[in-house]
């Protein structure tokens, strides 16, 4: 069974561009959720989908979006980049959305805003 | 507030000695605690969960974790460490919604 699948793995942008990362979910898992890794936040809660349906969002500004379509499949689009938004970004996918449920994590984009 | 906290950045210890890392959860968040590994340029690998039953839970490769309530802590704990054990270890807590409440991290090195 594959992985969680995020794409791109590397991304470079400039201040001012917007970027869209992916994250495929495990085969019949339905429940995304995206965080954002910085060395000075840590591990933090950018949002979460379930059924095409964002169900929680973390605090983060309005630039940082996404959404899921009809095959669980992820999306998350940051807007007018700033360079702290560099960081990696990892995807978890769930089989539902409850806490109880094992999540499992994709390698994550490594973004750079420069 | 919700939150989980890891008490040790960086710890340091010799190949084929015990370690311990040390996570404390607020009483608030967490039914559930996980821990978590990321070796570099990686994602988050699942060692182990507490979800209820029995205090001690035991993971993948060794690891071993005790949950106790009255001192809201959920240390982890490897017997004897190897030079692969060197990476980042996260402890989480999930409550009855989805999202995880990470710890800061503690940078383990095995030292040969």
């Amino acid at each position: 069974k594959a992985g969680v699948t995020q794409t791109p793995r590397y991304l470079i942008k400039t201040r001012g561009q917007q970027v869209t990362l992916s994250c495929s979910p495990i085969s019949g898992h339905r429940s995304v959720s995206w965080y954002q890794q910085t060395p000075g936040q840590g591990l933090q809660f950018l949002f979460e989908y379930f059924s095409e349906t964002q169900r929680n969002k973390g605090n983060f500004p309005g630039r940082f979006s996404g959404r899921q379509f009809s095959n669980s499949r992820s999306e998350m689009n940051v807007s007018t980049l700033e360079l702290g938004d560099s960081a990696l970004y990892l995807c978890a996918s769930s089989p539902v959305p409850e806490a109880r449920a094992e999540a499992f994590f994709g390698q994550g984009t490594r973004l750079t805003v420069v | 507030a919700q939150s989980v906290t890891q008490l040790d950045s960086q710890v340091p210890v010799f190949e084929e000695a015990p370690v311990e890392l040390r996570c404390n959860y607020s009483s608030s968040v967490s039914v559930y605690l996980f821990w978590y590994v990321q070796y570099p340029n990686q994602g988050l690998q699942l060692l182990l969960k507490y979800l209820s039953g029995s205090t001690l839970v035991k993971g993948i490769n060794g690891f071993e974790a005790e949950f106790n309530k009255s001192q809201t802590s959920f240390h982890l704990r490897k017997p004897s460490v190897h030079i692969s054990d060197t990476a980042e270890y996260f402890c989480a807590g999930r409550n009855t919604g989805n999202q995880f409440y990470f710890g800061t991290g503690t940078s383990l090195t095995v030292i040969p």
